[in-house]
Formats: structure tokens, C-alpha cells, sequence
């Protein structure tokens, strides 16, 4: 069984610029997140999607950030226009419903912003 | 709100030593408990969960966990260590009828010495 995918793995872009990362959940995954872990913090939520409507997503900087899951599969999480202190990883993951808490997580895609 | 207090951000032990993480939850609801081991460059993985029944939780690799609600804990345990186990662990928290809204303490990461 494929884990979640995520890219770009990695990306360095300087301040104001934009970014966008991508993220495909395992199959069938009806659940999926996006976290920010900033290095030597644990994993932030930014936002939590069921199919493609938003549950949660009350930690997102909404004048930056903003997120899509069109037709409740795969994901998308853009940042414009970026700042220093966005320089983080960003995981994406997923959970089966009734999956008991268990979420599946992709390798990540760190940004860095010079 | 629940959360998660890990005690120590750095701990290093000799191979074949105890390994002892600590984890302090804070919840008004019974939670479900969680460690997650994050490799260097990779995404999280489950070691083990409590959510209802055995309090002494089995995981991979060889690690274990006790819930202990009058303590209000639930320290990571292996009784020897291996340079293998050398990378960072997350305690979450879920609240039962959350939503599945998974929340990460601030990690310890582990170093395993010859």
C-alpha cells in the first residue's frame, strides 16, 4: 500500500515569494492534515480536512496561508507571500475514518525562507 | 484544552541501557494516548496508542508505555536501548470525541552512546 506522497521535499525561496506544497493521502484516507514543524517544536496543526471540507482549521494564518482539497483526495498548501518565520516543515497526513487516532504521515517538505 | 508535557528535550543513554521517556498529559476527557518516532529526514511514525482497555500498551520495536491516570502519564519505556533507536519521540494527545485533532508535545530527542 502506497504512504502518503508529499512534494516538493525541499524548497528555499526568499521572503514575499510564494510557495505551494502537495500532498496525495493514502487511498481511501478520508481524513487528511497539514502540520508546520518548526525545527525544535513538535508539529503544529494548521488544518484539518474530512473529504473536502474543512474541520479545523483555527491555528492557520489565513492572511498567508490558505489550503484546498478538491474532490477529497489529494491537497494543496500555499503560502503568499512567505515569511522568515514560516521556515519550517511542513507533514502532511492521513487517517481512515474510525481509524482510532491513527494518522499516517508523508516524509515532509521543508521550507526554508531566506 | 488537552495537551502534552515531555520532560527532558535531550536525552542520551549507553546501548543497552533503559530508555525512559517521559510524558505528562492534561486532559478534562479520558484521551487517547500516543508516541510517534520522527528519523532524521522523514516523516512520523506510530510506535503505540492507548485508547481504552490494558494500560501497559506494547509497540513496536520493542517499546512500551503504561497509562497511568492517576499520575496523569504515560512515559515511553524500552528495556535496551539500540543505536537503531536513536531519533526524536512525540507524545500526542487526542480527546475522545475530538475529531480525531491530534496534539504533539515538544518532543525529546533520544541519543543512544556506545
Amino acid at each position: 500500500e502506497a504512504g502518503v506522497a508529499q512534494s516538493p521535499r525541499y524548497k528555499i525561496i526568499e521572503k514575499r515569494q510564494s510557495v505551494a506544497f502537495w500532498c496525495n493521502p493514502i487511498s481511501g484516507h478520508a481524513t487528511l492534515y497539514w502540520y508546520q514543524q518548526i525545527l525544535g517544536q513538535g508539529p503544529k496543526l494548521l488544518i484539518q480536512f474530512q473529504n473536502n471540507g474543512v474541520v479545523d482549521d483555527s491555528q492557520l494564518p489565513k492572511d498567508r496561508f490558505s489550503a484546498e482539497r478538491l474532490k477529497g483526495v489529494d491537497s494543496t498548501l500555499k503560502i503568499q507571500p512567505a515569511k522568515l518565520e514560516d521556515s519550517a516543515v511542513y507533514l502532511c497526513a492521513s487517517s481512515a475514518m474510525g481509524g482510532g487516532g491513527e494518522l499516517f504521515f508523508g516524509e515532509g517538505s521543508r521550507l526554508t525562507v531566506l | 484544552a488537552q495537551s502534552v508535557t515531555q520532560l527532558g528535550s535531550h536525552v542520551s543513554v549507553s546501548e543497552g541501557a533503559l530508555v525512559l521517556l517521559r510524558c505528562n498529559y492534561s486532559s478534562s476527557v479520558p484521551p487517547y494516548l500516543f508516541w510517534y518516532v520522527q528519523y532524521p529526514n522523514q516523516g512520523l511514525q506510530l510506535l503505540l496508542k492507548y485508547t481504552t482497555g490494558a494500560t501497559l500498551v506494547k509497540g513496536i520495536n520493542g517499546f512500551e508505555a503504561e497509562f497511568k491516570k492517576s499520575e496523569t502519564s504515560f512515559h515511553l519505556t524500552k528495556p535496551s536501548a539500540h543505536m537503531s533507536d536513536a531519533a526524536e519521540y512525540f507524545c500526542a494527545v487526542i480527546r475522545t470525541g475530538g475529531g480525531n485533532k491530534l496534539t504533539f508535545g515538544t518532543g525529546t530527542q533520544l541519543k543512544v552512546e556506545l
